[in-house]
């Protein structure tokens, strides 16, 4: 049973647009978000996190956005850039010991 | 800067072997995982280690056990690799604080079970 989904397997965009990465989660104890990025032959690396406190936090042309009452949580990329295509992984986390991964996000940015 | 290391980025084994994948962190973190990714699974959690000598079982940790002698060191071990152990496995290691918990990955080790 998948406690964090990513429904889109792939996203294409035009570089200068915005980018939306979404992500939906079941379990109501998770209280902590995060998203990673994945080039390929890399392990992923920490983008950007959220506490379940916060419904929104930025940083430079990433943003992430929480809606707690739909279990549901984006990413904003704005604008997008070409460096920016890999795979994105949404996480939630309920304790210091627990954390759970979607399936992933390819994105890819057309110059 | 914290730093996950996997010893071996790319291994090809054959059915029935014995294999070994190693982890070193260097940040004094209690907590480290292993995990397998796989297309269209993404990262499936197989076994977590919270302390030293200290191990517990995550969503697939079937034909996998681990070792935890030092807490700078994680091991996974396949007793008898299988095919379907093909696959990219992922160490990582959690950096807890108030705000929340931040988990580091290892470069990755692809295996490769013929």
């Amino acid at each position: 049973d998948q406690q964090v989904k990513q429904n889109s397997p792939s996203l294409s965009v035009q570089e200068g647009r915005i980018s939306i990465l979404n992500c939906d989660y079941t379990n109501s104890m998770f209280d902590y978000f995060l998203w990673y990025k994945k080039y390929p032959a890399e392990g992923p690396t920490f983008l950007i996190s959220i506490s379940s406190i916060k419904d929104k936090n930025e940083d430079g042309r990433f943003t992430v956005f929480l809606n707690k009452s739909a279990k549901h949580l984006s990413l904003h990329i704005v604008p997008s850039q070409p460096g920016d295509s890999a795979v994105y992984f949404c996480a939630a986390s309920a304790g210091p010991s627990d954390m759970r991964f979607g399936a992933g996000t390819r994105l890819t940015v057309k110059p | 800067d914290v730093k996950v290391t996997q010893s071996s980025r790319y291994l090809v084994k054959r059915t029935g072997e014995k294999v070994f994948l190693e982890c070193v962190q260097d940040m004094d973190h209690e907590n480290m995982f292993w995990y397998r990714q796989d297309p269209g699974l993404g990262l499936r959690l197989i076994y977590f280690s919270y302390d030293v000598k200290m191990k517990e079982k995550g969503d697939i940790p079937e034909g996998y056990s681990v070792s935890r002698e030092k807490k700078e060191r994680f091991s996974l071990i396949l007793e008898s690799a299988s095919t379907n152990q093909t696959s990219m496995y992922l160490c990582a290691s959690i950096h807890r604080s108030r705000s929340g918990n931040t988990i580091y990955f290892g470069e990755g080790s692809w295996l490769t079970v013929v």
